[in-house]
């Protein structure tokens, strides 16, 4: 079947402008994790969600980013007011469980967000 | 917090020669250790971990918890393991990963 994709696979906006970046996970997974990669570094984690509801958020840097969930598939993540600093690329994952229950998370191929 | 090293940014290996890729970290309880391999223009992908004491694709990792490592090891690399190599860390009731920096391995033929 499909992996994880995301749209679009690359965005470019300007600085103050409002993004949305979207995730469709593999179907029936009911964890859904998003990660930003900035050059030169590893993945960080953002967010994750249990169904609908985010089990975690800690990872988000400040409240101009949100995410949601609400039928518990596609996942899109918001980010209002974009800075220069946001630009990275995002990674969404899913898995058929949790970590500990040895699921896998299956990466997405990314979006790259550049804001100018 | 949890912490992921990856003291190698870029590792380049003749075709045929033992490969060893360093991880270490810093977590105080028991952690769940893992690497995720990216070969060029695909996506993130595990590679291992170390609960299943697989060997994948040739290449295998111990935990150590006494030094606190979790080194991937090939004995003879080939020139399909050249690719970006992240070593993560997780523990029970954290969903997240944590991610090292990441080492560029380049197989030279």
């Amino acid at each position: 079947g499909a992996g994880v994709s995301q749209t679009p696979s690359n965005k470019v906006t300007e600085k103050g402008k409002y993004v949305e970046l979207r995730c469709d996970p593999i179907s029936g997974h009911t964890a859904l994790y998003w990660y930003r990669q900035s050059l030169g570094q590893g993945p960080e984690f953002l967010i994750y969600f249990q169904g609908t509801g985010a089990a975690d958020d800690s990872g988000l840097p400040n409240d101009r980013f949100f995410a949601v969930r609400p039928e518990g598939s596609v996942s899109t993540l918001k980010i209002q007011r974009t800075e220069r600093g946001d630009s990275a690329v995002y990674l969404c994952a899913s898995s058929a469980g949790t970590l500990v229950s040895y699921n896998e998370q299956f990466f997405g191929p990314g979006t790259r967000l550049t804001v100018l | 917090a949890q912490r992921v090293t990856q003291p190698e940014k870029l590792l380049s290996v003749f075709k045929g020669a033992p490969v060893e890729l360093k991880c270490n970290y810093s977590y105080s309880g028991s952690p769940e250790l893992f690497w995720y391999v990216q070969y060029s223009r695909q996506r993130l992908q595990l590679l291992l971990r170390h609960i299943s004491r697989e060997s994948i694709k040739g290449f295998t990792a111990d935990l150590n918890k006494g030094e606190t490592s979790f080194h991937l090891k090939k004995p003879f690399a080939q020139e399909e393991d050249s690719a970006m190599y992240y070593c993560a860390l997780a523990y029970f009731g954290n969903e997240k990963l944590t991610f090292g920096t990441g080492t560029r391995l380049t197989i030279i033929p």
